[in-house]
């Protein structure tokens, strides 16, 4: 089984300071993990995606985020917040479940304002 | 080249009926997934199709069904409509079948139960 838990629903930022949304999973099996964001009364828009290799994954619109094996994290970072990244954000994880079947496994999401 | 395409985008229906929902993947993709969202529950999976046939079912009652045509387009049913069906239920299409990653979204259906 596999799970995710976003620490913090709600995330208020001012324009210009970093950007921090926590993500953490569970996953029996090595994870694929992923960002999604949420612009209202839209679907979903990957940000960035980790499956192999480099811990360091870098995404559209600056945000990148790292693969922790140890922390079983995988937080969401950007330098500098801009108003157009009011949006929400989500956490995803997919592992396979047997049979080469995977499923996307989302946390609650975390609602980020951005503050001028 | 064109996205997900779901349609309606806003659909209104009384308890007690049924709705169905189409989505149209990304040319090319022959996996699709649907997954339902609600501000209590957050997103939840209910099934992928790949090549006509169901490869994968979250946990939803057997009121949700669906299925894929040959041309890779998918239609959700829900049948005997309840308030808490209430809800956004996005469409996702990949090259593959249950692939780890690659996921498209479309913009939803936005279904309310009155």
């Amino acid at each position: 089984a596999q799970s995710v838990t976003q620490l913090g629903s709600h995330v208020s930022v001012s324009e210009g300071a970093l950007v921090l949304l926590r993500c953490n999973y569970s996953s029996s099996v090595p994870p694929y993990l992923f960002w999604y964001v949420q612009y209202p009364n839209q679907g979903l828009q990957l940000l960035l995606k980790y499956t192999t290799g480099a811990t360091l994954v870098k995404g559209i619109n600056g945000f990148e985020a790292e693969f922790k094996k140890s922390e079983t994290s995988f937080h969401l970072t950007k330098p500098s917040a801009h108003m157009s990244d009011a949006a929400e954000y989500f956490c995803a994880v997919s592992a396979n479940s047997g049979g080469s079947n995977y499923k996307l496994t989302f946390g609650k999401g975390t609602l980020l304002t951005v503050n001028p | 080249k064109a996205g997900v395409t779901q349609t309606p985008r806003y659909l209104i229906k009384t308890r007690g009926q049924q709705v169905t929902l189409s989505c149209s993947p990304i040319s090319g993709h022959r996996s699709v997934s649907w997954y339902q969202q609600t501000p209590g529950q957050g997103l939840q999976f209910l099934f992928e199709y790949f090549s006509e046939t169901q490869r994968n079912k979250g946990n939803f009652p057997g009121r949700f069904s669906g299925r894929q045509f040959s041309n890779s387009r998918s239609e959700m049913n829900v049948s005997t409509l309840e308030l808490g069906d209430s809800a956004l239920y996005l469409c996702a299409s990949s090259l593959e079948a249950s692939t780890p990653g690659g996921y498209t979204f479309g913009s939803g259906t936005r279904l309310t139960v009155v």
